[in-house]
């Protein structure tokens, strides 16, 4: 069983507010990603991070930022929320060095009014 | 480089009948394919992974997958779906060591009653 957490689950904001998407896990695993995802649409990487100290930005471009000072511990932040923010964010992770699986967690539903 | 591409973005199919989803990939090195099914609100979860061996690997919920290395496919198969499958699928690639897991554009299987 995968151990993967997203907190929190829903979230509705107004605009210009600061957030922070948090993600954890306590696999130990080395790679950790947040993917972008509209209602019923394909997943956009956004941000990954290969290890502590080490984040890149993906593949869609993105206004959020992200920290990795934990293993276990992968945080993303909005600085000013707007509209055009509301999606779902989804939060994974993989073994290093192996060609494996990523583990999901459940995601958050970012609304920003 | 990497890459998979989801022929199919919507899959209507009755109840009790069989579906195939298609998948392609692109990679210059060893493969490693996966399929995940993503349910509305939800994170993604594994269905099947083929990393090595047998080219026909049997997954959760009934599915299964056949690797193809000459035709770069791994299409997912159920030989009878149920309303319960209604769900969208996701096609995925990882070449190991530090690549990221690459992901499809995914397949919404919709189950007509």
């Amino acid at each position: 069983e995968a151990d993967i957490y997203q907190t929190p689950r829903y979230l509705v904001i107004g605009t210009g507010k600061k957030i922070t998407l948090e993600c954890s896990q306590t696999m130990g695993h080395d790679k950790m990603y947040w993917y972008q995802q509209d209602p019923g649409m394909e997943l956009h990487l956004i941000h990954y991070s290969y290890g502590v100290n080490s984040t890149e930005k993906g593949d869609l471009s993105s206004e959020s930022t992200v920290s990795r000072i934990r293993t276990e511990h992968f945080p993303l932040t909005l600085e000013s929320a707007r509209p055009s923010h509301t999606s779902q964010y989804l939060c994974a992770s993989s073994p290093p060095l192996s060609a494996t699986e990523a583990f999901f967690g459940q995601g958050t539903r970012l609304t920003v009014v | 480089a990497q890459s998979v591409t989801q022929l199919d973005s919507q899959v209507p199919v009755f109840e009790e009948a069989p579906v195939e989803l298609r998948c392609n990939y692109s990679s210059s090195v060893s493969v490693y394919l996966f399929w995940y099914v993503q349910y509305p609100n939800q994170g993604l979860q594994l269905l099947l992974k083929y990393l090595s061996g047998s080219t026909l690997v049997k997954g959760i919920n009934g599915f299964e997958a056949e690797f193809n290395k000459s035709q770069t496919s791994f299409h997912l198969r159920k030989p009878s779906v149920h309303i319960s499958d209604t769900a969208e699928y996701f096609c995925a690639v990882n070449n190991g060591g530090y690549q990221k897991v690459t992901f499809g554009t995914g397949t919404k299987l919709q189950v007509i009653p």
